[in-house]
């Protein structure tokens, strides 16, 4: 089953603790992103990659941080979190075949972060 | 300065009737134009697109109509279903090169059976 898949769903830290959100496509996708999605804001994106070793910001990458090693995996990094970092958090891939998200993006189920 | 907003950010429709959710946008450069449907604990999916070299496309049950002239974008579907109650977003994509999606920020979506 072509799948975005997040991990972990849920998770609960406290500020200052390292922690990593992984996110894998298996559809061979060119393109992934992560955005934040936050009440009254939609979603905004915070990373995008248009391909292996190809990563960009989005309108608000402070605080976070990205990696495109292998084509499938492209895992968001919050080096020290921070409670303004609690959000909902969806990883999202297309084919980028025009080399940007003109395509449809598939988005994972996303994964609940609370930083105490 | 650029933003994707919506009219309304909630909307109750009948069972059987048609809905109609607008979006704005405001930047001239944007060229595609995308609608996501969003379910409670789900990821956003995708519905159906249009390019800013069209008016009016049409998918099952749903239509998207693009005003280019008063930037204006607005989603229709026909005939509700229960599963149709959800979050409905719009998103743009401005190309300045590097591509980049932005979404507003959603309208509810309810059918009352």
């Amino acid at each position: 089953e072509a799948q975005v898949t997040q991990n972990p769903r849920y998770l609960i830290t406290v500020t200052g603790k390292k922690l990593t959100v992984t996110c894998s496509q298996n559809m061979n996708h060119e393109y992934m992103s992560w955005y934040r999605q936050d009440p009254g804001l939609g979603l905004r994106q915070i990373y995008y990659s248009m391909n292996v070793e190809v990563t960009d910001k989005g309108d608000v990458p402070e605080g976070y941080k990205v990696s495109r090693k292998e084509k499938r995996n492209f895992p968001l990094i919050l080096e020290s979190p921070s409670p303004n970092q609690t959000s909902l958090y969806f990883c999202a891939s297309s084919r980028g075949l025009a080399g940007g998200p003109k395509d449809t993006q598939y988005f994972g189920p996303g994964t609940r972060l609370t930083v105490l | 300065g650029e933003s994707v907003g919506l009219h309304l950010p909630t909307l109750s429709v009948q069972e059987g009737d048609n809905s109609i959710i607008n979006c704005a946008y405001s930047n001239s450069a944007s060229d595609y134009f995308i609608w996501y449907k969003q379910e409670s604990g789900k990821g956003p999916q995708f519905i159906i697109d249009i390019r800013s070299n069209m008016d009016k496309r049409q998918g099952q049950r749903v239509t998207v109509l693009l005003n280019k002239t008063v930037k204006h974008l607005s989603l229709q579907i026909a005939a509700t279903q229960p599963g149709d109650s959800a979050v409905y977003f719009c998103a743009e994509i401005v190309n300045f090169g590097n591509e980049k999606l932005t979404f507003g920020t959603g309208t509810r979506l309810t059918i009352i059976p």
